[in-house]
């Protein structure tokens, strides 16, 4: 069974639409996160999301949005989409990132024309 | 602002060589350190997660070890294969914060035959 999965892998769209990216994790972790990795193979956190807290990253436009209806699902949705967008997003999760690390998911290829 | 740099951020060797990548990190007030393998177009791969208290980890032909007080990490991979192709990231979670890894760029590393 896949730990943490995305769906979509790949995301072709048009510049204005707005998309959504989900993601589950079946490790029964408390914590989830977005990450974007540019053209240049960097990974940046956008949010991170437990049971009690949102923390949003401040470099992050308030476009993306994240949505999580429970602790086993964190969708990301993006308004507005820019070229600049595009990007692999990667989710993952952890039980207590001090202690037992990070699953991350296989990515999501968003490509904006 | 913790910042993580990895040298080299290219790699280009024979097979059968004994590597060493390098991971550093600008606040050693970390709880833990954690190496990752991308493959082109897949997600992470968790190799090794290191705690602040422990000096070293090791898995297969894998051995990470930590120097927190200086602020590195070093990934060795002995007896290197093909197979080892792909990029090695490090990733830091600082202590005292919101537990979130910050990344470096990572090495790309082509082992051929």
């Amino acid at each position: 069974d896949t730990a943490v999965s995305q769906t979509p892998k790949y995301l072709v769209t048009q510049m204005g639409n707005d998309k959504s990216i989900k993601c589950e994790q079946n490790l029964g972790h408390d914590t989830m996160y977005w990450y974007k990795q540019d053209s240049k193979k960097f990974l940046k956190i956008m949010f991170s999301y437990n049971n009690k807290e949102l923390i949003i990253n401040e470099t992050v436009p308030n476009r993306f949005s994240p949505k999580s209806p429970d602790k086993a699902h964190l969708n990301l949705h993006i308004n507005s989409l820019e070229l600049g967008d595009s990007a692999v997003y990667f989710c993952a999760s952890s039980q207590d990132g001090r202690v037992g690390g990070y699953t991350f998911g296989s990515g999501t290829r968003l490509t904006v024309v | 602002k913790q910042e993580v740099t990895q040298i080299p951020a290219a790699l280009s060797v024979p097979e059968g060589e004994n590597l060493v990548l390098n991971c550093s990190f600008t606040d050693s007030a970390i709880y833990n350190l954690q190496w990752f393998r991308q493959d082109p177009g897949k997600g992470l791969t968790s190799l090794l997660l290191i705690q602040s208290s422990q000096r070293e980890q090791t898995s297969g032909r894998l051995n990470a070890s930590l120097d927190k007080s200086s602020g590195r990490s070093t990934l060795y991979i002995a007896a290197s294969q093909p197979g080892d192709s792909a990029t090695y990231l490090c990733a830091v979670v600082q202590s005292g914060g919101s537990y979130i890894p910050t990344f470096g760029r990572g090495t790309s590393l082509i082992v051929h035959p």
